[in-house]
């Protein structure tokens, strides 16, 4: 069973340019999750998406930033015009489908995104 | 505000020691996690508890509700547990399942 898959596990920008970060959940989860590490810092959550809806995005910057999860394929972190703040680990997680009122999150690898 | 802390934020200890790693939250959760990240690497979650206690292997996690307080132990520490030790928590109510995260623990073992 393949875990949750993340790609490119880095990637280098430069300010301006868009990066596209992949999220494949573990087979069967329908939760995503998005997290940012920042360099020196812990981790802060960004958006949770179910297929095809955004359930949350609180923790998501009002602009450049955009998130999806569609019904075919894997969940996409958008950041548009990158700038050198940007720069740090992404990371994705899954759940499968919640009957508690919580659920273990499955992490993927990460992405580290540097802009230069 | 919903607050997670942990302590130590660094330890280092000789091989074989017992290790205990600590975390408190400042207002009811819905579960606690404890997560190891080796450096460079990926998140790998060790546990996921509401109440009581769970071992898995040299490694036990005990939470405490009615103090809001949660501990993970290491038994026979080897070099090969150091990494960093997260603690985060599903804070319930806004719809939202994201986990809120303390800032860490580094933890070195020494052979």
């Amino acid at each position: 069973n393949a875990g949750v898959m993340q790609n490119p596990r880095h990637l280098v920008r430069r300010r301006g340019q868009e990066a596209r970060l992949r999220c494949s959940p573990v087979k069967g989860h329908s939760h995503v999750y998005w997290y940012r590490q920042l360099p020196e810092e812990g981790l802060k959550f960004m958006v949770y998406l179910q297929k095809e809806n955004i359930i949350d995005e609180s923790g998501m910057p009002k602009e450049r930033f955009s998130a999806e999860f569609p019904k075919e394929g894997p969940s996409i972190l958008r950041i548009q015009q990158v700038v050198r703040g940007d720069s740090a680990a992404y990371f994705c997680a899954s759940s499968p489908v919640i009957v508690a009122t919580y659920n273990e999150q499955f992490f993927g690898p990460g992405t580290r995104l540097t802009v230069l | 505000k919903n607050e997670v802390e942990q302590s130590p934020q660094n330890l280092t200890a000789q091989e074989g020691e017992f290790i205990t790693i600590n975390c408190s939250y400042s207002v009811g959760i819905s579960a606690l996690h404890w997560l190891q990240q080796h450096p460079g690497g990926g998140i790998v979650s060790l546990f996921m508890l509401s109440s009581g206690k769970k071992k898995h292997g040299r490694l036990i996690a005990t939470i405490n509700i009615q103090e809001k307080h949660s501990s993970l132990h290491i038994t026979a520490s080897h070099p090969r547990d150091s990494a960093v030790y997260i603690c985060a928590v599903n804070f319930p109510g806004g719809g939202a399942d994201g986990l809120t995260f303390g800032k860490g623990t580094h933890l070195i073992i020494q052979p």
